[in-house]
């Protein structure tokens, strides 16, 4: 079966610091890969995804960065952080394809507070 | 722009009714999908109607798709305490090899035992 982690589950870090957020599949290849932020009490915004290693897409601009470095990994970065990065981070995947009529499966999520 | 929206942003009601959540949407979708957030977590993915159906169940979950309206509603029905979290309707659309998911912003349920 697959599942997805995403570590560290909660995070504080200082304004101007940098950041890695990880995030692992197992049990699937290929997966389609993505990150949300989620500001509190609201919607999910999309902020990267990737159909694949090295290939990643950006929806909005903004201080992070992703990388593919690996099939299944999946690394939210930024160098140096802003008071409006705080929020809760969420990795999902899904399967690849055209056409294909597939739910994504969410990681548990990364609480980020930035001071 | 934001496409599913839901309403209403919250909504109380009280263990055994039913709950009804709506999302509306602006630009021509492949599926809707529904999600469920328990407080502090991940989603879990609820349940998916494509373009071309109307009317989908799966346990006490009703979900209804209106594609000429750009409209969706969930029903929860005999609501349980443990039913509380917020829940996001979720627009797709196959896009460039990947399904482009785009989500609302959420109706926060509680039901009170």
């Amino acid at each position: 079966s697959q599942t997805i982690h995403q570590w560290p589950a909660t995070l504080v870090q200082p304004v101007g610091s940098p950041l890695s957020l990880e995030c692992t599949v197992e049990g699937t290849s290929n997966p389609n890969l993505y990150w949300y932020r989620q500001a509190a009490g609201r919607g999910l915004q999309l902020l990267f995804y990737s159909v694949g290693i090295g290939q990643i897409s950006s929806e909005v601009p903004q201080n992070l960065s992703a990388s593919r470095p690996q099939d299944r990994q999946f690394i939210l970065s930024s160098k140096k952080l802003l008071l409006s990065d705080s929020g809760f981070y969420l990795c999902a995947w899904g399967t690849s394809g055209r056409g294909t009529y597939n739910e994504q499966f969410f990681g548990p999520g990364t609480r980020l507070t930035v001071l | 722009s934001q496409q599913g929206e839901e309403d209403p942003q919250a909504l109380s009601i009280q263990e055994g009714e039913n709950a009804t959540m709506n999302c509306s949407y602006k630009t021509s979708i492949n599926n809707l999908q529904w999600y469920r957030q328990n407080s502090g977590r991940g989603l879990v993915h609820l349940i998916l109607i494509r373009s071309n159906e109307r009317e989908k169940h799966s346990g006490r979950l009703r979900v209804t798709l209106d594609t000429s309206k750009k409209s969706s509603s969930l029903l929860i029905t005999a609501s349980r305490a443990a039913d509380t979290a917020s829940y996001f309707c979720a627009t797709a659309k196959n896009s460039g090899g990947y399904q482009k998911v785009t989500f609302g912003t959420g109706t926060k349920l509680q039901v009170i035992p």
